[in-house]
C-alpha cells in the first residue's frame, strides 16, 4: 500500500542553521505530496505542496522538490528560526485513489537561540 | 471563509462511556477525514467519508464509528471508552484531490 517514511526526530538546531528533513514515499499511482506543520497545541497546517514530478513547493522559506526518480520530497530551509520549532509531517494523496491522506510519523524540530 | 471547525475542544469521559466528536468541513468540501494522534505518536488514520459514504477506515476496532451528514459535516463516535483512547482527534476536509485542511482538534481524555 501507499506509505510515507520520514526521518526520525527529534532534530535540534541552532538558530540560522540549515534544515533538511528527509521524506520518501511509496505509492501505487501518481501522488500529490505535502508537508504539514503542527505548532505546539495546534492542529496541522499545510506548509507546502507539489502535485507532479519536478515541481517545487515553497512557503515561509521552506522548500521541497518532488523527485519521482528517487521517490523523495525532502524539506529544506536555509536558515531556521526559533519560531520554526514544531512537528513536521510529510504526506501523500493519490488522485482518485482509495486511500486517504497518508502521513509519515512526523519529525519534531527544536530550534534554540 | 471559515475553516474546519471541531467541537468540543476538550472532552473528559470516564472509562466505558461513549464520546461524540463533531466536525464541520470547509464550505464546498465533500470529504472528511478523521485521525487519532496519541501522545508522542504520529497520525493514525481512522475514517474517511466522502459524499455521505464511508470510503475507508483504518485499523481501529468497530467501537470507533461515524457518519457524514447531507451537509457534509461529520460525527465520530467512540463507544466503550478505554484509557488508551485518550488522544487528540483531528478532522480534515478537502474536495477531490486538493490539499486537506485540518481543524484544531478535540482533545479527549478518558479517566
Amino acid at each position: 500500500g501507499d506509505s510515507v517514511t520520514q526521518m526520525e526526530g527529534p532534530v535540534t538546531l541552532s538558530e540560522e542553521a540549515f534544515l533538511t528533513i528527509n521524506c520518501t514515499y511509496t505509492a501505487t499511482g501518481y501522488p500529490s505530496l505535502f508537508w504539514y506543520v503542527q505548532y505546539p497545541g495546534e492542529g496541522l497546517q499545510l506548509l507546502l505542496k507539489a502535485t507532479k514530478a519536478d515541481d517545487k513547493g515553497s512557503n515561509k522559506g521552506f522548500e521541497a522538490t518532488y523527485r519521482k526518480e528517487t521517490t523523495s520530497f525532502h524539506l529544506e530551509k536555509g536558515s531556521v528560526q526559533v519560531s520554526d520549532s514544531a512537528v513536521y509531517f510529510c504526506a501523500l494523496s493519490v488522485y482518485r485513489g482509495n486511500t486517504p491522506l497518508v502521513f509519515g510519523k512526523g519529525t519534531r524540530l527544536s530550534v534554540i537561540a | 471563509e471559515a475553516g474546519v471547525t471541531q467541537s468540543p475542544t476538550h472532552l473528559i469521559k470516564t472509562r466505558g462511556q461513549q464520546a461524540t466528536l463533531r466536525c464541520s468541513p470547509i464550505s464546498g468540501h465533500t470529504s472528511v477525514y478523521w485521525y487519532q494522534q496519541a501522545l508522542g505518536l504520529g497520525l493514525q488514520f481512522l475514517l474517511w467519508y466522502d459524499e455521505g459514504e464511508e470510503r475507508n477506515r483504518g485499523n481501529f476496532p468497530p467501537r470507533f464509528s461515524g457518519r457524514q451528514f447531507p451537509n457534509y459535516s461529520s460525527e465520530l463516535n467512540v463507544n466503550a471508552l478505554e484509557l488508551e483512547d485518550s488522544a487528540l482527534y483531528l478532522c480534515a476536509s478537502n474536495f477531490a484531490d486538493t490539499e486537506a485542511f485540518f481543524g484544531q482538534g478535540t482533545r479527549l481524555t478518558v479517566v
